[in-house]
């Protein structure tokens, strides 16, 4: 079965220091995986995926994931965080036609 | 401006009674999902319709209803519900359906509802 771990509940960050919002899977072809972005009140916004090809995917508001195949990871990242991005954040897989699987998200809090 | 409209924002219910949540999306997309959301558990997919059939029905009880009248609206009926139910209802959209061209999911901003 597909399954998707984020492991930190909460990641505080100042503003301007690098963030890294940590996500692995377990899935048994090739997976597809996907970052999404929730902030308070509102709906999930897509920022990046990942499909084939290179390992480091660019996304939306400065983000980027690096997908690492031989640790099963697709963790976030960017290189200034901004108060702003402040919100929640899923990671999510699916491989073949299987089922969408979202992990339970990660709190990113920004500090001015 | 998401481009899938979801209504009511917020919804307060009996355990008797009977509402509906509407979604409208505005992509152009063919295919369309219902999501619940609880704190601290991962997205629930309750109901995928493609081109306006259902193709999934994730072992939602039948005290929820879905209906697709065509592929730019989907409803949610709600009948006789649970306090456990009360959650965030997310609905959502993708070009194709999630696993055939792996197009990414368009989400409304959720009804927030709660069941007394």
């Amino acid at each position: 079965a597909q399954s998707v771990a984020q492991p930190e509940d909460q990641v505080n960050v100042a503003e301007g220091n690098p963030l890294t919002v940590k996500c692995t899977y377990s899935v048994s072809g090739n997976p597809y995986l996907f970052w999404y972005v929730q902030y308070p009140n509102r709906g999930l916004q897509f920022l990046l995926k990942y499909i084939t090809g290179d390992n480091l995917v660019k996304g939306s508001y400065g983000f980027e994931a690096e997908f690492n195949k031989s640790q099963t990871s697709f963790h976030l990242k960017k290189p200034s965080a901004l108060v702003s991005d402040s919100a929640l954040y899923f990671c999510a897989v699916i491989s073949g036609f299987q089922k969408l699987v979202f992990g339970t998200g990660t709190r990113l809090l920004v500090s001015p | 401006e998401t481009g899938v409209t979801q209504t009511p924002r917020h919804l307060v219910m009996g355990m008797t009674n009977k509402k509906s949540l509407k979604c409208e999306q505005h992509l152009g997309h063919n295919a369309m999902y219902w999501y619940k959301q609880s704190a601290k558990k991962p997205l629930e997919l309750m109901f995928v319709y493609n081109f306006k059939e259902q193709t999934e029905n994730n072992s939602v009880p039948s005290r929820f209803s879905p209906e697709c009248p065509n592929s730019s609206h989907l409803f949610l009926h709600l009948h006789t519900l649970q306090p456990e139910d009360s959650a965030l209802y997310l609905c959502a959209s993708s070009q194709d359906q999630v696993g055939a061209g792996n197009s990414p999911l368009h989400f409304g901003n959720g009804t927030r509802l709660t069941v007394t």
